[in-house]
């Protein structure tokens, strides 16, 4: 997978949107960037994905540079059930569909 | 709707038993099939992915075996457990895009 970088931990107030960012620097053109969350003790839940534009769904927003050497994964008002590991993902169009979760960045929704 | 069932949830096993541990998918065909596994404090894993009946690739060498002798159906097993072979094991599938659904997971102690 194109190597990626999340600081290892966040914090976030209650309310407030939480800005997740991750670098990407030698991500090739045709990769796409995948976002997981893991909260505790259960499997990790897809969040979003996307190539070159802006990406929006129900659970956040995801925005790519326009070099799309990094992106930052929106959570327009955290709440405290949004505690989890969050991870950035770039996998290989060769990949098989095969996933390769790194550390990730803790995020800790605080009241 | 598709879900994803693993068993058993949690399970204590001596060092030197074997195991297995179930993972069946409803409401699709012919999915790929994914084993994970998560030690304590550390990232996940991918240990073996399948993409059809009797199809096995392995990413970690190990006492680990996985097999798919239905289409729905990856089993995961060993044949005398190690300390190592502790933790949260996850299966997970998906139709050929690299968004993955998991399953609730299995926690298993090796004493």
């Amino acid at each position: 997978d194109a190597k990626t970088t999340q600081p290892p931990s966040m914090d976030c107030a209650e309310g407030r949107a939480a800005n997740l960012p991750c670098n990407h620097s030698t991500i090739s053109g045709n990769e796409y960037v995948y976002w997981y969350r893991q909260i505790h003790s259960q499997g990790p839940q897809y969040i979003i994905h996307g190539l070159k534009n802006n990406e929006t769904n129900e659970m956040a927003s995801l925005i790519i540079t326009e070099d799309r050497k990094s992106s930052t994964l929106i959570l327009p008002h955290a709440t405290l059930r949004d505690t989890a590991v969050y991870y950035c993902i770039v996998p290989p169009r060769n990949a098989g569909n095969m996933l390769t979760f790194g550390g990730g960045t803790r995020l800790m929704v605080k009241p | 709707s598709q879900t994803i069932h693993q068993w058993p949830a949690t399970l204590v096993q001596p060092v030197g038993s074997p195991l297995s541990l179930e993972c069946t998918v409803e409401g699709t065909s012919n999915p790929n099939l994914y084993w994970y596994r998560q030690a304590a404090g550390r990232g996940l894993q991918l240990l073996f992915y399948s993409v059809g009946i009797g199809q096995i690739s392995s990413e970690v060498p190990q006492n680990l075996s996985a097999s798919r002798p239905q289409d729905r159906q990856f089993i995961l097993s060993s044949k005398k457990l190690l300390l190592s072979d502790s933790g949260f094991y996850l299966c997970a599938w998906t139709l050929g895009a690299n968004v993955l659904t998991f399953g609730a997971g299995s926690r298993l102690t090796v004493l």
